[in-house]
């Protein structure tokens, strides 16, 4: 268990709405991601964190921001949803750093719906 | 792009019978990890390998790296329905620093009592 939890677990919201997920990590890690499932595409990422304020996009960025305030706490944004955004959304976190061997751990996602 | 190919996607056996899962790129990779994934859940690491031919066993999963390391395998020995789930493999993308992972699009597997 790497102290990984997300929030909300579900949510179900409207078209044209911003919503907020928040991941949140108890142990200090200087990477996290932000990624989502659905099926058919198997794990995509959205972007990722190297450290405080320290972002990056990953391959399905469009439409959605992040922000990292604090090593803990990792936001994902969807400025206006749209049903596209419909997924399981997964935070991830990476206990390595440089020279480390790399292993993510996950959360326990959120599902989002857009209607 | 780098690209990890996972097949099959599905596969339904029979409590007892053993099966081979595997992730193909044409990337090299500096480590491969493996995931089981079960419903409603996030994935979770089985194991990670990291030097090219390095055999890992996981009680009755054998998890194999290419000498290569742009392939890998996951054997399973006599399954039980508790195996049943989404196993995912994911290789280290890291390139200029960067931590990224990129992951296969998964093999379903259903083990039958």
């Amino acid at each position: 268990d790497a102290g990984i939890t997300q929030s909300p677990r579900h949510k179900v919201t409207e078209t044209g709405t911003p919503v907020t997920l928040r991941c949140h990590q108890t142990e200090n890690h200087r990477y996290m991601y932000w990624y989502r499932q659905d099926p058919g595409h198997g794990l995509r990422l959205i972007h990722y964190s190297y450290g405080v304020k320290d972002t990056d996009k990953g391959e399905v960025s469009d439409g959605y921001s992040v922000s990292r305030s604090k090593t803990e706490d990792f936001l994902l944004t969807l400025e206006s949803a749209t049903s596209s955004q419909t997924s399981v959304y997964f935070c991830a976190i990476s206990t390595s750093s440089t020279g480390d061997l790399n292993e993510q751990f996950f959360g326990p996602g959120t599902r989002l719906t857009v209607l | 792009t780098q690209l990890l190919e996972q097949s099959p996607q599905f596969l339904s056996i029979q409590e007892g019978e053993n099966l081979t899962v595997y992730c193909n790129s044409s990337s090299v990779f500096s480590s491969l990890q493996w995931y089981r994934q079960e419903p409603g859940e996030g994935p979770v690491l089985l194991v990670t390998v990291v030097t090219g031919g390095e055999v890992k066993k996981l009680k009755r999963l054998t998890f194999q790296f290419g000498d290569a390391r742009k392939d890998s395998s996951l054997h399973i020995t006599a399954a039980q329905p508790g195996d049943t789930g989404l196993y995912l493999c994911a290789g280290d993308g890291t390139t200029s620093g960067t931590y990224k992972y990129i992951f296969g699009t998964g093999t379903r597997l259903k083990v039958l009592a």
